[in-house]
This record gives C-alpha cells, structure tokens and sequence, in this order.
C-alpha cells in the first residue's frame, strides 16, 4: 500500500522561526498536499503541487511556502512562524487527477509555535 | 460557495447502535463524493466513495448514498463497534485536485 511518512509527529518551534515540514511518498505519485487541520474547521488545503518544481495555491497559502524538487517529496515551509499556525499539519499524496482517485495522508504533524 | 456541512459532534452512542451522520454538500456540477475516517493519532484514511448520482459506496459495514436530489451523502452503519470510535469527514472532489472537507464529526462507541 502507499505510503506517506512526515518527518515528525510533534514539533515545537519560537515564533519567528523558519520551520520546515517534510513530507515522503513510496508510490510515484504524481499529486502532494498540504492540509492544515484544526478543529471545528476540517482540513483546509494550503498548497498542492501537481508535478515536480509545480504549485498551486489552496485555500490558505498566506504565511506558507512549499517546496517540490523531487516527486517523492513536498516540504512546507513556515518563512517566519507565528502562533496562529499552531496546528496539525498533514501531507497527501494522490495518483492522478481522475474522480475517483483518492488521496492517501501522512499520520500528520502536530505544531506549536510559543 | 462550494462547501461540505456535516453535522457537529461528539456523537456517542452505545454498541451495536445504528450510526447515522448527516453531510450535505455546496456544489456546481456533481463532484464524486467521499467518507474518510481518523482514528486516534493517524492520518485520515478513505472509507467509501460515490462517483455518481444513487451510486452507494459501502466499506466495513458502513454505507452511503449519493443523492443528488437533497445533495447529500449521508454515512450510516446497522451495529456500531468500540473499534469505530474516529472522527468522520465528508468530502468531495471537484476540478481535478480540490477536495473539500467538511470540519468532522467525532463518534465515540461505548461498551
């Protein structure tokens, strides 16, 4: 099955701080994500990349960067993390872009910025 | 706007109860339909799709089906299992690779 490993499960940071959230996937998709989970408001997409050095915008991209040099990998990057961005970050990774495709997470990391 | 409404938890609910969780979805077009399930400190993982209008998606005793009718896509199960204590998230797909996600609904099964 495919397999989607984050880096840390937990990760303490200062504001202020660039922070780097790494995301791996086994199975040559072509499809990555990033969410952001928090609760009472469900996942909200921050940016996908569709193609190695290739990205797009979600929903809440404002404070974030992402990376995609190899297609195995995404990295979230924080320029500067501020404590509204404590939260749970998770990473996916999806095959193609047909309907009924799904997606495949990480375990997710947990962020706090003191 | 596009958007998922699923209804607010926690539900809880004895063994062998019947488990119904409310979605219903804001959309242009007819995106396929989906039920992701987390369980405790795991990333979210699929439990039944739709991709189309009355199709039923079905996994693990779990069940719903698409209505395009009442934009629904309602998640039920017979007998509910202490093993089914996760937090439930209706989503659908629409243009190519936005999903979006309704905000969760923790079921919490008690022996």
């Amino acid at each position: 099955d495919v397999k989607v490993t984050q880096s840390s499960r937990y990760l303490v940071k200062r504001t202020g701080e660039k922070v780097f959230l790494e995301c791996v996937q086994d199975m040559d998709h072509e499809n990555m994500f990033w969410y952001r989970q928090d609760p009472g408001l469900g996942l909200r997409l921050i940016y996908f990349s569709y193609d190695v050095k290739m990205k797009e915008k979600g929903d809440i991209p404002e404070g974030y960067s992402v990376s995609r040099e190899k297609k195995e990998r995404f990295s979230l990057i924080l320029e500067s993390a501020s404590t509204n961005q404590t939260s749970m970050y998770l990473c996916a990774s999806r095959l193609g872009q047909a309907t009924n495709e799904k997606l495949f997470f990480g375990s997710g990391t947990q962020l706090s910025v003191l | 706007g596009d958007s998922v409404t699923q209804m607010e938890g926690p539900v809880t609910l004895s063994e062998e109860a019947f488990l119904t969780i409310n979605c219903t979805y804001t959309a242009t077009g007819y995106p396929s339909l989906f039920w992701y399930v987390q369980y405790p400190g795991e990333g979210l993982q699929l439990l039944l799709k739709a991709t189309k209008a009355d199709d039923k998606g079905s996994n693990k005793g779990f069940e719903a089906t698409y209505r395009k009718e009442t934009t629904s896509f309602h998640l039920e199960k017979g007998s509910v299992q202490v093993s089914d204590s996760a937090v439930y998230f209706c989503a659908f797909l629409y243009n190519f690779n936005k999903f979006y996600f309704g905000s969760g609904t923790k079921l919490n099964v008690k022996p």
